[in-house]
């Protein structure tokens, strides 16, 4: 696609559910991120997938959180037993390197989660 | 490890005005260094960028560049607009690491 895909752009659920996250990279791209936005908290790294590489897990907040990338293309971030802290924007972003700091990164819209 | 700061927020000025929003980083070796722009409503988007030192990424009147001996990525720009009013992320990437570490963030706000 033109661009990244997110879904589903605003999400509720209630406390304890399990969410998915789905994100469709720009085509071609190697390199996915996730990332997560909450109100006063800046931009959070959550996880990073590069390749074929073991991805970079290490900004998961806890073991509810967890991440794949199918096929070197679309990723899903997996929330279990969502608690009210979770409440935030998530996003997901793509980049074409191949381990070039310099190369662009580009975001999707985000994921509105709240959790009630 | 790798580190942002970048000046607090909000900061509002008049049409017109000049803007500076300071950026400073941590790194090992040598990183990249961005400025993402988050309009109200909008996903984060890229503004400009550099990849190495002395290097002046530019982009929509916005200026920064990368001064490796002040370890900084100063946001500038001459003449602000209301349309400027957003969210700008300081951020790198590179050395250790190749994940895009942000600042806080600043909140700039321009008014008529």
């Amino acid at each position: 696609g033109a661009g990244v895909s997110q879904s589903p752009s605003n999400k509720v659920t209630e406390k304890g559910k399990d969410v998915e996250l789905r994100c469709d990279p720009i085509s071609g791209h190697t390199a996915l991120y996730w990332y997560r936005q909450s109100l006063g908290q800046g931009l959070e790294f959550l996880i990073y997938f590069q390749g074929n590489s073991a991805p970079d897990k290490s900004g998961l907040p806890s073991d509810r959180f967890s991440a794949e990338r199918t096929g070197g293309s679309v990723s899903t971030l997996t929330i279990q037993r969502t608690q009210q802290e979770d409440s935030a924007v998530y996003l997901c972003a793509s980049s074409s390197d191949r381990g070039l700091a310099g190369n662009t990164i580009y975001f999707g819209e985000g994921s509105w989660l709240t959790v009630v | 490890g790798n580190s942002v700061t970048q000046m607090e927020g909000p900061v509002t000025l008049s049409e017109e005005a000049f803007l500076t929003i300071n950026c400073t980083y941590t790194a090992t070796g040598y990183p990249s260094l961005f400025w993402y722009v988050q309009y109200p409503g909008e996903g984060l988007q890229l503004l400009l960028k550099a990849t190495k030192a002395d290097d002046k990424g530019s982009n929509k009147g916005f200026e920064a560049t990368y001064r490796k001996e002040t370890t900084s990525f100063h946001l500038e720009k001459g003449s602000v607009q209301v349309s400027d009013s957003a969210v700008y992320f300081c951020a790198l990437r590179g050395g250790a690491t190749n994940k895009l570490i942000f600042g806080t963030g600043t909140l700039l706000a321009v008014q008529p």
